[in-house]
């Protein structure tokens, strides 16, 4: 089974500061990485994604991840935030491995509150 | 191309009674996913379903059920409601429900049991 563990539940940076949001992830096979965010009284929005390919993956709104094979990580970073980025940031798991017992079920982590102040 | 929608957006219900909550994917995509979200246990899988039979099942009691129909619109049901059950219910459609498969979510329905 798969299990995601965001190290920090809050992060709170100010306007044009960088952050990282950190992801570490164990799974016993194979995997595909998602970070989605959810904005207050919404659901959840893809952000980025990792399948294969190229460890680093960005999104249009500036937000990049890192898939760390060696140690099982997924970090989300950003080099300047801005004050609409305050939300909440999931980093959710789910199985490469064909198996019916697991196929399209995604693992996700407690989530971190990112708030960006003026 | 209209996202997933999910009916109602609030509901408030008493311990002991029961409430069904529906999922109209995303036109095309054929898995449909629930997930229960709450402060205390973050987001948990309940179940998935693709082309009307259940393929994955989270660790939830016998009270919650589920459906999809052949238009691929999705209903869950939990029975017998108690407060712990107050959550934040998320529906996500996908294609094909593989693990790669981007899932696409709904704005979710937010439950109040008193």
């Amino acid at each position: 089974a798969q299990s995601v563990t965001q190290l920090d539940s809050q992060v709170p940076v100010f306007e044009e500061a960088p952050v990282e949001l950190r992801c570490n992830y164990s799974s016993s096979v194979s995997v595909y990485l998602f970070w989605y965010v959810q904005y207050p009284n919404q659901g959840l929005q893809l952000l980025l994604k990792y399948l294969s390919g190229s460890t680093l993956v960005e999104s249009i709104n500036g937000f990049e991840a890192e898939f760390n094979k060696s140690q099982t990580s997924f970090h989300l970073r950003k080099p300047s935030v801005h004050i609409s980025d305050t939300a909440e940031y999931f980093c959710a798991v789910s199985s490469s491995a064909d198996r019916g017992s697991t196929l399209g079920r995604l693992y996700f982590g407690r989530g971190t509150q990112l708030t960006v102040w003026p | 191309k209209a996202g997933v929608t999910q009916t109602p957006r609030y509901l408030i219900k008493t311990r002991g009674q029961q409430v069904t909550l529906s999922c109209s994917p995303i036109s095309g995509h054929r898995s449909v996913s629930w997930y229960q979200q709450t402060p205390g246990q973050g987001l948990q899988f309940l179940f998935e379903y693709f082309s009307e039979t259940q393929r994955n099942k989270g660790n939830f009691p016998g009270r919650f059920s589920g459906r999809q129909f052949s238009n691929s619109r999705s209903e869950m049901n939990v029975s017998t409601l108690e407060l712990g059950d107050s959550a934040l219910y998320l529906c996500a459609s996908s294609l094909i429900g593989s693990g790669g498969n981007e899932q696409f979510f709904g704005p979710g329905t937010r439950l109040t049991v008193l």
